[in-house]
């Protein structure tokens, strides 16, 4: 059964605005990634936070880790019409299990 | 897209007939993964590789098999497709050490049809 869980399922917004996706797991992780996927392709790695990890950057991108309520939220500020596409929050339970997939936030980011 | 390739890229097939779909890296991981994406479940893992020879089942493993003989390649076998396995399948391979996470790469995805 798939271990994380994206919402909103569908996000709507306007060019310039900030977009916020949230994941809910269930189980002790080792770690939370996030990824996008562009209409017809496959998944792009975006960021990796650790357990011991509260909040990561990249670029445009901020993610948050609250372990104590078993959930994660992935900021995209300033969002572009490129960044149309699906998100996806991954976890791994131990540094040698699988990722297992949540059902992905569709974004579309409107010119 | 770290080296890694799927071959066919699109397939159509028949019930009941057998189909390999054929996963090629050149960067020599150890850890290779097969998942079906499919509309309303997100990505499933089928199976996958923590080295030559050694395999262990995902969470939707029945009606496949797959096999490693070779670090570069990881194959997937439907062993008598349905209908139901008509679905987008991807490779992943994962980078980092054993015990360490870092990231993983996807390929390009395979699109099969069963009819």
């Amino acid at each position: 059964s798939q271990q994380g869980e994206e919402d909103p399922q569908a996000l709507s917004i306007q060019e310039g605005e900030n977009a916020t996706m949230n994941c809910s797991y269930k189980t002790s992780i080792n770690n939370l990634q996030w990824y996008r996927q562009n209409s017809g392709r496959g998944l792009v790695h975006l960021i990796l936070i650790r357990s011991n990890e509260r909040e990561k950057h990249s670029g445009r991108l901020r993610v948050t880790l609250d372990t104590s309520k078993k959930s994660s939220s992935l900021l995209i500020t300033a969002s572009r019409a490129a960044d149309t596409a699906s998100y996806f929050c991954a976890t791994a339970h131990s540094g040698n299990t699988p990722l297992v997939f949540g059902k992905g936030t569709r974004l579309s980011v409107i010119a | 897209d770290a080296g890694i390739t799927q071959s066919p890229r699109h397939k159509v097939t028949e019930t009941g007939t057998p189909v390999t779909l054929r996963c090629h890296q050149t960067e020599n991981h150890r850890y290779m993964y097969w998942y079906r994406q499919d509309p309303g479940h997100g990505l499933r893992l089928i199976h996958y590789s923590y080295g030559v020879k050694d395999t262990d089942k995902g969470e939707v493993s029945d009606g496949y098999s797959v096999s490693r003989s070779k670090t570069e390649d990881f194959l997937l076998t439907l062993e008598s497709a349905t209908s139901s396995q008509t679905s987008v399948y991807f490779c992943a391979i994962r980078s980092g050490t054993s015990g360490s996470w870092e990231t993983q790469y996807f390929g390009p995805g395979t699109r099969l049809l069963v009819l």
